[in-house]
């Protein structure tokens, strides 16, 4: 049964650091989103890539987030520097750009920001 | 300000009983619905959806009703088990676009 990969599943740092999440989609699919779960948000769109180009990043800071896909096995987002209220679960979603094809999710990264 | 919007942040049924958790929505525009269940340290996993073409659609033990006058849909678990304990998240897209807007979740928990 394919899954989507991410890694690292926990992150403990403090402020200041750089943090990298990385995703490896499912195979064949041409969409690759970026969630970050918090309490007060639920699961909140950072970014959104079809055919590694970036389509929508309008809910990520821009400041301290990036997101990339170098190919189209990996993707992924950085925040540098970090800050405690950066602390969330981030979630990597694949699929596939067919309409109403729902979303394959990854098992999160946890991260904390001492 | 949300668009989808989970009113109730927890739920508690017994088992064997109904579970009803329910999603409103403010877009006019969306008109593709989803639901997703999500257990502890794993991610959110496709569930069941519905068109607005469609009022009900039903699998198993799951089913959804959408209500477009009233912008409402609910999730119907008949009869509950206590697998079904996990937190729901209700989406819902438009026409052209791909990206689920999601609400923040409704945890429910299934006693035996």
């Amino acid at each position: 049964d394919a899954r989507v990969t991410q890694t690292p599943r926990h992150k403990v740092t403090e402020m200041g650091q750089e943090v990298t999440m990385r995703c490896q989609p499912i195979l064949g699919h041409n969409t690759v989103f970026w969630y970050r779960q918090t309490m007060m948000q639920g699961l909140e769109l950072l970014a959104y890539f079809r055919n590694r180009a970036p389509l929508d990043d309008s809910g990520m800071p821009k400041d301290r987030f990036s997101a990339e896909m170098p190919d189209a096995t990996l993707a992924t987002l950085k925040i540098q520097p970090s800050e405690p209220r950066d602390s969330a679960v981030y979630f990597c979603a694949s699929g596939l750009d067919r309409m109403r094809q729902p979303q394959h999710f990854g098992d999160g990264t946890r991260l904390s920001i001492l | 300000d949300q668009q989808v919007k989970q009113n109730s942040p927890s739920l508690s049924v017994q088992e064997g009983r109904i579970s009803i958790l329910n999603c409103d929505y403010t877009n006019s525009m969306f008109d593709y619905f989803l639901w997703y269940k999500k257990y502890p340290a794993e991610g959110p996993t496709f569930l069941i959806s519905i068109s607005s073409i469609k009022d009900k659609n039903e699998d198993g033990r799951f089913t959804v009703f959408l209500n477009k006058s009233a912008k409402h849909l609910s999730l119907h678990i008949v009869p509950s088990q206590p697998g079904d304990s996990a937190v729901y998240f209700c989406a819902a897209s438009d026409r052209g676009s791909y990206i689920p807007t999601f609400g923040r979740g409704t945890s429910l928990i299934v006693h035996p």
